[in-house]
């Protein structure tokens, strides 16, 4: 099946830093999403984004389909920003389309 | 607009009872998913549907997880009967289409002692 790599696992920053998050897949893909899970497990949607580039204030994402990645953005860090965020792909499978998940990148902003 | 709702969010329970979780998708969803999350498995797909159809059950751990839904508004995942190792947040989604943009319940936390 796909795999999917997201980079870096870990990342501690001040509020107010900016931040780059990277998700790596191993085939060509038609949907892409990525998710933050906040301190009290709730997984919300940030991106539906197969292609291209999307913004939704401090938060943008890019996904290079042709080059197998895609990049989170965001900038001036909030408390509020912490949790983990996971990048899932999917792939075109004759009916039986799934989502796969990467192992999430565990963000941490200190006041 | 209600998202995805679920219910129990919490439920503590003793080896051995019969555990059931309820996931009611967005209105007009036509694909329902089941995951379960764990710190050493992290997220697991255990079952999907489309149009009320289970169409990949191959994630369902074992024969003590059954899955069902009934209509276009309503599913059940039930553990009979509970273990242990069963414990973890039991999360459901819905996707517009077949295929979509993934919207998540809050979970369910089981606990089973």
């Amino acid at each position: 099946g796909i795999q999917v790599e997201q980079s870096p696992p870990d990342l501690i920053l001040q509020e107010g830093a900016n931040s780059t998050l990277r998700c790596n897949f191993s085939d060509s893909v038609n949907n892409l999403q990525w998710f933050h899970q906040n301190p009290w497990g709730q997984l919300i949607n940030l991106f539906y984004i197969p292609s291209g580039t999307k913004q939704n204030g401090r938060l943008s994402a890019t996904t290079v389909a042709t080059e197998r990645y895609s990049l989170l953005y965001i900038s001036s860090s909030q408390t509020t920003d912490s949790g983990v965020y996971f990048c899932a792909v999917e792939r075109y499978n004759f009916g039986n389309e799934k989502l796969t998940f990467g192992t999430g990148t565990r963000l941490t902003i200190i006041p | 607009d209600a998202g995805v709702i679920q219910s129990p969010r919490h439920e503590v329970t003793e080896m051995g009872q019969e555990v059931t979780l309820r996931c009611k998708p967005i209105s007009g969803h036509n694909s329902l998913f089941w995951y379960r999350q764990t710190m050493m498995r992290g997220l697991e797909l255990l079952i999907y549907f489309n149009n009320n159809v289970p169409i990949d059950d191959s994630g369902m751990p074992e024969d003590r997880f059954s899955a069902k839904m009934p209509n276009a508004s309503f599913s059940t995942l039930k553990i009979q009967p509970s273990e242990p190792r069963d414990s973890a947040v039991y999360f459901c989604a819905s996707t517009p289409g077949r295929t979509g943009e993934l919207f998540f319940g809050e979970g369910s936390r089981l606990t089973v002692l």
